[in-house]
């Protein structure tokens, strides 16, 4: 069965540092592969998605990740975080079945001045 | 094109209260979802519309939950008898393929 595996519950980082939040996945085939982030009482909104071809796909906020199918991971970078980024984030996998999305349980960032 | 809309935003309610709450997709999109969130956790699958049709439910949706989409456009989600862990916050996505675009939510307070 599919899955996702978001390892860190919280992710501190400083103002200006750079990011990178964990996302693993287990999927026979090729996943279809999502981020999401979620500020503090609303709802998701998509960063990026990865459906095939290059493995490093920009999103928006300039935040970028890397699909590894050897590691089985998805993981989400940022170069230089601003305060507005804390928020939680989502990794997440479609199911094979049909259109539902398989969530991980987020990541919850959170930023020092 | 105003994304997903879900009202109300809020919604406090005594238990044993009935509550509805709506959800608009984007127009092009035949798909919509309701999931549910608490605190602290990620999206939890409720049910899912092709068009009209309810295609899937979740374990999680008690007899106590029903939800509707005439026509294939809007959505409603409505809850009877109200508890105190309904309480959450109530999400609508919609998608015509692949990727969801969410509604701000409805946030269920149940006293």
């Amino acid at each position: 069965a599919q899955s996702v595996t978001q390892p860190d519950i919280h992710i501190t980082v400083s103002e200006g540092a750079s990011l990178e939040l964990r996302c693993n996945y287990s999927y026979g085939a090729t996943p279809y592969l999502f981020w999401y982030v979620q500020s503090p009482g609303q709802g998701l909104q998509l960063l990026l998605k990865y459906f095939s071809g290059d493995t490093l796909v920009q999103g928006i906020k300039g935040f970028e990740a890397e699909f590894k199918r050897s590691q089985s991971s998805f993981n989400l970078r940022k170069p230089s975080v601003h305060w507005s980024d804390a928020a939680e984030y989502f990794c997440a996998v479609h199911r094979d079945s049909n259109y539902q999305l398989i969530w991980g349980a987020g990541t919850k960032l959170i930023i020092k001045p | 094109d105003t994304g997903v809309s879900q009202n109300p935003r809020h919604k406090i309610t005594k238990r044993g209260q009935n509550v509805t709450f709506r959800c608009d997709p984007i127009s092009e999109h035949n798909r919509l979802y309701w999931y549910r969130q608490t605190l602290g956790q990620g999206p939890e699958f409720l049910t899912y519309f092709q068009n009209e049709a309810q295609l899937e439910k979740s374990r999680l949706l008690s007899d106590r939950f029903s939800a509707e989409r005439p026509k294939g456009s809007f959505s409603t989600l409505e809850i009877q008898r109200t508890e105190q862990g309904d309480s959450a916050m109530y999400l609508c996505a919609s998608s015509f393929s692949y990727g969801y675009t969410f509604g701000s939510g409805t946030r269920l307070t149940v006293v």
